[in-house]
């Protein structure tokens, strides 16, 4: 079975710039997960996904941040502009179900803001 | 809302020593807890899950958990430990009810050495 997959692996950009992030859960996983981790801390919940349609973006910036998951599979994630105190590593989880169905986790996208 | 505690951000041993992390959480509602390893450039794995049923749970690979609900605690042990076992590991808990998201403690870095 295919894990979950994420590019790009690695982004450098300036700030104030765009940049998004995809991903490509498990296949006949209904519900996706995005998390930031900044360095020294743990994943933090962004948005989940229930298919295609939102179940949480509570800690969403949405000034800046958007996420979506156009026909309930695979999922992008969009930065616009970007701030300095964005640099961290984005992960992208998925589960058959929500709740406390195990995660599995991508291996995430790593960004740096100049 | 909940609130997760790694008592220790860095935990050093040698190798076949014995091991303890610890984790405490905050809930006002009961939680499913985990554990996940993050080994160097990749991604988060679940370690073990506690749901229900028996306090002790195990892994595949010789770690051990207890849940402790009068003390709030999910403490990692393993009683000898491999230079493979060097990682980051987290601890986390889903609540039974309300928003079903995973709150993720802040980790802890364990580093083998010879």
């Amino acid at each position: 079975e295919a894990g979950v997959a994420q590019s790009p692996r690695y982004k450098i950009i300036e700030k104030r710039q765009s940049v998004a992030f995809w991903c490509n859960p498990i296949s006949g996983h209904a519900t996706l997960y995005w998390y930031q981790q900044i360095l020294g801390q743990g994943p933090k919940l962004l948005i989940q996904f229930q298919n295609n349609g939102v179940v949480d973006d509570s800690q969403l910036p949405k000034d800046r941040f958007s996420a979506e998951r156009l026909k309930g599979v695979d999922s992008t994630l969009k930065i616009q502009p970007a701030k300095l105190e964005d640099s961290a590593v984005y992960l992208c989880a998925s589960s058959r179900l929500a709740g406390n169905n195990e995660q599995f986790f991508g291996p995430g996208t790593r960004l740096t803001v100049l | 809302a909940q609130s997760v505690t790694q008592l220790d951000s860095q935990v050093p041993v040698f190798e076949e020593a014995p091991v303890e992390l610890r984790c405490n959480y905050s809930s006002s509602v009961s939680v499913y807890l985990f554990w996940y390893v993050q080994y160097p450039n990749q991604g988060l794995q679940l370690l073990l899950k506690y749901l229900s049923g028996s306090t002790l749970v195990e892994s595949i690979n010789g770690f051990e958990a207890e849940f402790n609900k009068s003390q709030t605690s999910f403490h990692l042990r393993k009683p000898s430990v491999h230079i493979s076992d060097t990682a980051e590991y987290f601890c986390a808990v889903i609540p039974f009810q309300g928003a079903q998201k995973l709150v993720f403690g802040q980790g802890t870095r364990l580093t083998i050495n010879p």
